[in-house]
C-alpha cells in the first residue's frame, strides 16, 4: 500500500489566520480526499480533491473555507481559511488507487485555533 | 438520516479473549464495508474489508461478519492482544463509481488488558 505524508503534524494557530496541510503520497493515487476528525469522534469527509479540476465538496463544507489544491496525482493541499477556536480538529488525507481497494490515510494534522 | 453507528463505545477485555465489535449500518445500497483501527496519534489502519455479496471474511486474527438482513457488520477479533487497544470504526462505501466515498461509523474504543 502507499504511504501517506502530512505536513504539518500539529500546529496551534491565532484566531482570523489561515493554515495549509500538505499532503504527499508516495506513489500516483487517482483520488485524494479530506477529511476531518473532531476530538474524540469519527472522520467526516470534507471534500474529494480531483486532479486537474475543482474540489469535490460535501455538504456544510465549502470552498471559501476551506480551499483545496490538486496539482498532481501525488500531492494534495487543504487550506482552513479564516480559523476559529470551532476549527481545532485533525484533519486527515487518504488516497484511493481506484482499483477496489482500499483507502489508506495519512497520519493526520492536529490543529488547534486560539 | 442514513447513517452509520456502533452500538457500544467502550469495550473492555482481557489478553487472550476474543473481541466483538459491532456496527450498524442504514443504507441498504451499500456495497463495500470496510474496518479501520486508529491508534492514538495515528491516522486509521486497514484491517479488514467485506463486499455485499458476501456474509463472511477471514484474515489473520480478524472476521468480518456481514448481515445484510439486520443491516449489522461486527469486527472479531481473536486472542486480543494489548497491542490491539485502539479505537475501531466501521465504514461504508455509498459511492457506486468504484471510488471510495466512505461515511465513518462512530466508533469503539477497544481497551485490553493484560
Amino acid at each position: 500500500s502507499a504511504v501517506i505524508s502530512q505536513k504539518p503534524s500539529r500546529d496551534i494557530c491565532q484566531r482570523g489566520t489561515s493554515l495549509t496541510i500538505q499532503c504527499q503520497v508516495d506513489s500516483q493515487v487517482t483520488m485524494m480526499f479530506w477529511y476531518r476528525q473532531q476530538p474524540g469522534q469519527s472522520l467526516t469527509l470534507i471534500a474529494t480533491a480531483n486532479q486537474g479540476s475543482e474540489a469535490t465538496y460535501e455538504s456544510g463544507f465549502v470552498i471559501d473555507k476551506f480551499p483545496i489544491s490538486r496539482p498532481n496525482l501525488t500531492f494534495s493541499t487543504l487550506t482552513v481559511s479564516n480559523m476559529s477556536p470551532e476549527d481545532s480538529s485533525i484533519y486527515l488525507c487518504s488516497g484511493d488507487s481506484g482499483s477496489g481497494n482500499e483507502q489508506f490515510f495519512g497520519p493526520g494534522t492536529r490543529l488547534t485555533v486560539l | 438520516g442514513e447513517s452509520v453507528g456502533l452500538h457500544l463505545p467502550t469495550l473492555s477485555v482481557q489478553e487472550g479473549d476474543n473481541s466483538i465489535i459491532n456496527c450498524a449500518y442504514s443504507n441498504s445500497a451499500s456495497d463495500y464495508f470496510i474496518w479501520y483501527k486508529q491508534e492514538s496519534g495515528k491516522g486509521p489502519q486497514f484491517i479488514i474489508d467485506i463486499r455485499s455479496n458476501m456474509d463472511k471474511r477471514q484474515g489473520q486474527r480478524v472476521t468480518v461478519l456481514l448481515n445484510k438482513t439486520v443491516k449489522h457488520l461486527s469486527l472479531q477479533i481473536a486472542a486480543t492482544q494489548p497491542g490491539d487497544s485502539a479505537v475501531y470504526f466501521c465504514a461504508e462505501n455509498r459511492d457506486r463509481t468504484g471510488f471510495q466515498k466512505l461515511v465513518f461509523g462512530t466508533g469503539t474504543r477497544l481497551l485490553v488488558s493484560p
